[in-house]
């Protein structure tokens, strides 16, 4: 059962685009939803995080946008740049049982110059 | 430098071998967790730890074993390895959840593990 449901599975833009990215989630307990940014050989690296008393939360290029009635959030990534070229994963959390991790597919996003 | 060091960073293991993935954080983080991670399938978590002497399964246990007798290490023991076990493994700490601003957790550069 996948309660983290991630689309698109690869996204192509143009250096100065924008890149979304979305991710639906089942379980109504989580509450703590961050995003992943990985490089070929390296692991995850933390990006940006959200919990649900709030609908957007901006650092830098990079903005979360958070439905919790839809059970959606989704990546922004305003003025893509080529180094923005990574796989992207959402994940979600339920901090109070053990903050274990439930991951999305990911998303391999491509930046052209 | 401060962060979570998994090793060896590559291995080969033959059917029915066991051996030990090791990690080590020196970030004094309370939760540990192990995942693995495998094409179009995100990272799935294997197994947990909350705090030393303290662990538990996550969504893939079966063919893996833990333990945790300090902060710092959080073995990960393959007991007989499986081609289905061919995978990046990724260990993984944070703080506990309200006990800083932003606690996410820190991944490892994994172990990539292959099972002939």
């Amino acid at each position: 059962q996948q309660q983290v449901k991630q689309s698109p599975q690869s996204l192509i833009v143009q250096k100065g685009g924008i890149s979304i990215i979305n991710c639906a989630y089942e379980n109504t307990a989580f509450d703590y939803f961050p995003w992943y940014q990985q490089f070929p050989g390296k692991g995850p690296a933390l990006l940006i995080a959200i919990r649900p008393d709030v609908s957007e939360k901006k650092e830098g290029r990079f903005t979360i946008s958070f439905n919790k009635s839809a059970k959606q959030f989704s990546l922004h990534i305003m003025d893509s740049q080529p180094g923005d070229s990574a796989t992207y994963f959402c994940a979600a959390s339920f901090e109070a049982a053990g903050n274990k991790l439930t991951f999305g597919g990911g998303t391999r996003v491509l930046v052209k110059p | 430098n401060a962060g979570v060091t998994q090793t060896p960073k590559f291995q080969v293991l033959k059917t029915g071998q066991s051996m030990t993935l090791q990690c080590a954080q020196d970030m004094n983080h309370e939760y540990m967790s192990w995942y693995r991670q495998d094409p179009g399938m995100g990272l799935r978590l294997i197994h947990y730890s909350v705090g030393a002497g303290i662990t538990d399964q996550g969504e893939v246990p079966n063919g893996y074993n833990v333990s945790r007798s300090t902060t710092e290490d959080f073995p990960l023991r393959l007991l007989s390895a499986a081609p289905s076990q061919t995978s990046v493994y990724f260990c993984a700490s944070s703080y506990r959840p309200g006990t800083v601003p932003n606690y996410g957790y820190t991944f490892g550069s994994g172990t990539r593990l292959t099972v002939v």
